[in-house]
């Protein structure tokens, strides 16, 4: 129940194309949702975050999709550039009464020029 | 402020050996992760703190693993024996507090036991 599935495991867009990156999970309690960037040789980092109060949230060329129902959220890259080639994680946890993060299993995202 | 950090940056030992992974958090942060990170696993966690206590150590694989935090600046993380599935790279995170979920990561620490 404490699992987040992420998919694909690794994609590859054209310059300027539309990255996707899908994640759904099961425990409903889940009320945080990020997702973290990571590029070669770093760890992790903040890069867009969602509570389900909404269903969307836009940061620049980043994109959360929120589906409360259908209990999944994805990652919109518009405008993929060679330098948002990186790994990209998917998150969740319960905010109220601290829960840990659960991450999903990462997306290597190779950006062509 | 320097972020989190970690050290050291590679380590690589011979299967049997101690090891001593090494975390400063960011000053202020109540909460510190330890993570190990694998193509096979992806991102697990495997301990955490709150205020220097460990809270949640149902992560750590065996016994071989153990984890310490003396004060609120400093942490280790220690394998004894290591054995080459422990090769991973390791991360350690920090957080300020229940309310504020963005966890910082560190660099991590690439450890290759042979």
């Amino acid at each position: 129940q404490q699992q987040v599935k992420q998919s694909p495991q690794s994609l590859i867009v054209q310059k300027g194309g539309i990255s996707i990156i899908n994640c759904a999970y099961e425990n409903t309690a889940f009320d945080y949702f990020p997702w973290y960037q990571q590029f070669p040789g770093k760890g992790p980092a903040l890069l867009i975050a969602i509570r389900p109060d909404v269903s969307e949230k836009k940061e620049g060329r980043f994109t959360i999709s929120f589906n409360k129902s259908a209990k999944q959220f994805s990652l919109h890259i518009m405008d993929s550039q060679p330098g948002d080639s990186a790994t990209y994680f998917c998150a969740a946890s319960v905010l109220s009464g601290y829960s840990t993060l659960t991450f999903g299993k990462g997306t290597m995202l190779l950006v062509s020029p | 402020d320097a972020g989190v950090i970690q050290s050291p940056r590679h380590e690589v030992t011979e299967m049997g050996q101690e090891v001593t992974l090494r975390c400063k958090p960011i000053s202020g942060h109540d909460y510190l992760f330890w993570y190990r990170q694998t193509m096979m696993r992806g991102l697990e966690l495997l301990i955490y703190f709150n205020n220097n206590v460990p809270i949640d150590d149902s992560g750590m694989p065996e016994d071989r693993f153990s984890a310490k935090m003396p004060n609120a600046s400093f942490s280790t993380l220690k394998i004894q024996p290591s054995e080459p599935r422990d090769s991973a790279v390791y991360f350690c995170a920090s957080t300020m507090d229940s309310s504020y979920n963005e966890q910082f990561f560190g660099p991590g620490t690439r450890l290759t036991v042979l």
